[in-house]
């Protein structure tokens, strides 16, 4: 049982580059997170999905998409990347009746250059 | 909005000594609060959880917590800290969405880097 999965654990992009963060978790929870940690702000939520085929924006969305085509799975995209989205991003799931027990990745650590 | 308040930054103790870290909230419901552990490089580990009932709530490691409704606090202590807990500890409060797509959110405080003297 691995509970929550991310790829790649570090990356380095170009300005106006794009790439896509994988999460997978493998205790069939309903919902899935995208979080970003930025130094003395905590974590702040960038998009959710309450189920497979669904997704609905966070606090801090702009410059992301994201999918989930299988319920185990939920990809974070970044279509053209900029400085302010070096960050660390953690992915985080959680049952539907209980949903603030999240379980948390280890993080992808993403530096925009 | 709901919001989270962790007013040490960072905060050093000497090994073996006791900790308290502080955690204040801000809800209008009843909050579910949680305190997470992050050790560099790592990812976020589930220390304790307060949904209801006893408002002293034990967790992994040794650590406590105490919900105080009056103050709006959720404060962890710890009896004797040991070296190896040296990390960032963050407060959270659970939160509802409500929209097209309801769901729950955590929202977190700042976070607070304890670091521990030997």
């Amino acid at each position: 049982n691995a509970g929550v999965t991310q790829t790649p654990k570090f990356r380095v992009l170009k300005t106006g580059q794009s790439m896509t963060l994988l999460c997978a978790q493998d205790m069939n929870h309903e919902y899935m997170y995208w979080y970003r940690q930025d130094p003395g702000m905590g974590l702040r939520l960038i998009h959710y999905s309450v189920g497979e085929g669904t997704t609905a924006k966070g606090e801090v969305p702009d410059g992301y998409n994201v999918s989930r085509l299988k319920k185990q799975n939920f990809l974070l995209g970044l279509e053209s990347a900029a400085p302010s989205q070096t960050s660390v991003y953690f992915c985080a799931s959680s049952y539907y009746d209980q949903p603030h027990e999240q379980y948390f990745g280890p993080g992808t650590r993403l530096t925009v250059t | 909005a709901q919001s989270v308040t962790q007013p040490d930054i960072h905060i050093t103790v000497s090994e073996g000594a006791s900790l308290e870290l502080r955690c204040n909230y801000s809800y209008g419901a009843t909050p579910y609060l949680f305190w997470y552990v992050q050790s560099p490089g790592q990812g976020l580990q589930l220390l304790l959880k307060y949904f209801s009932g006893d408002t002293l709530v034990q967790g992994i490691k040794g650590f406590e917590a105490e919900f105080k409704r009056s103050q709006s606090s959720f404060n962890l202590r710890k009896p004797s800290v040991h070296w190896s807990d040296a990390a960032e500890y963050f407060c959270a409060v659970g939160a509802v969405m409500v929209g097209a797509r309801r769901g729950n959110k955590l929202v977190f405080g700042a976070g607070t880097i304890l670091r521990v003297k030997s």
